[in-house]
């Protein structure tokens, strides 16, 4: 299986700072036959589902602020969250679909300072 | 608008059964590769299976730890995925969620196995 290994775990920020997160796969995730990422960013608020924020790495989902930006390739990944405002509190979670079991990393808890 | 909305969740006694069902709509179902994912109470998101879609032949792939005890299955005409859970056990305690690939998730079911 492949091992997702997220950091941090947790974030303590102010409004208006960048942060990154960082995820690490035991395994490429790039496949060669369309040279994509198979690597996604989901955001996770109190009492709701996940919602897809990034995919492919680095597109973006439709109606995701562009502060949100997913870069990276291979084995090595990060989400950029530039200028946080209130509202981008939440537990980030990285996962790959590359190949099943899909795996997730174990999510990035985003605090205000 | 996409939906996805799972129901047949609740409190179930250790070695029971659960079926859950997740009916959709907004997209187009029938070439989604649909899968289940649940969330434990320590907010770790668990991977459980996937089914393809009919073309190709609607391939199913599950995680180890449930092969034998978990079934996924769908209905194209309903627009509907469901995960027959068996022989429960305290550990598969969570909030089980139906997705349509990586873009769309339901709102989740939360499943108690206790006794």
């Amino acid at each position: 299986d492949i091992v997702m290994t997220q950091s941090p775990s947790s974030l303590a920020v102010s409004a208006g700072e960048t942060v990154t997160i960082n995820c690490k796969s035991s395994q490429s995730l790039l496949y060669s036959g369309n040279q994509k990422n198979y690597l996604a960013w989901y955001q996770q608020k109190p009492g709701q589902s996940p919602k897809l924020l990034i995919y492919w790495a680095s597109t973006r989902q439709s109606g995701v602020p562009d502060r949100f930006i997913g870069s990276g390739s291979g084995t090595d990944f990060t989400l950029t969250i530039s200028s946080v405002q209130a509202e981008d509190l939440a537990i980030y979670y990285c996962q790959q679909y590359y190949d099943t079991p899909y795996t997730f990393g174990a999510g990035t808890k985003l605090e205000l300072k | 608008e996409v939906q996805l909305v799972e129901t047949g969740g609740g409190l179930v006694q250790p070695g029971n059964s659960l079926k859950l069902s997740c009916a959709t709509s907004g997209f187009t179902f029938s070439t989604a590769w649909m899968n289940w994912i649940r969330q434990t109470p320590g907010k770790r998101l668990e991977w459980l299976a996937q089914i393809e879609d009919k073309s190709n032949n609607y391939f199913i792939s599950y995680l180890e730890s449930v092969k034998g005890r978990f079934t996924i299955s769908r209905d194209d005409s309903k627009s509907s995925v469901y995960l027959q859970m068996n022989n429960l056990k305290e550990e598969d305690t969570a909030i089980y969620y139906c997705t349509a690939q990586v873009a769309y998730w339901g709102q989740g079911t939360l499943v108690t196995v206790s006794s």
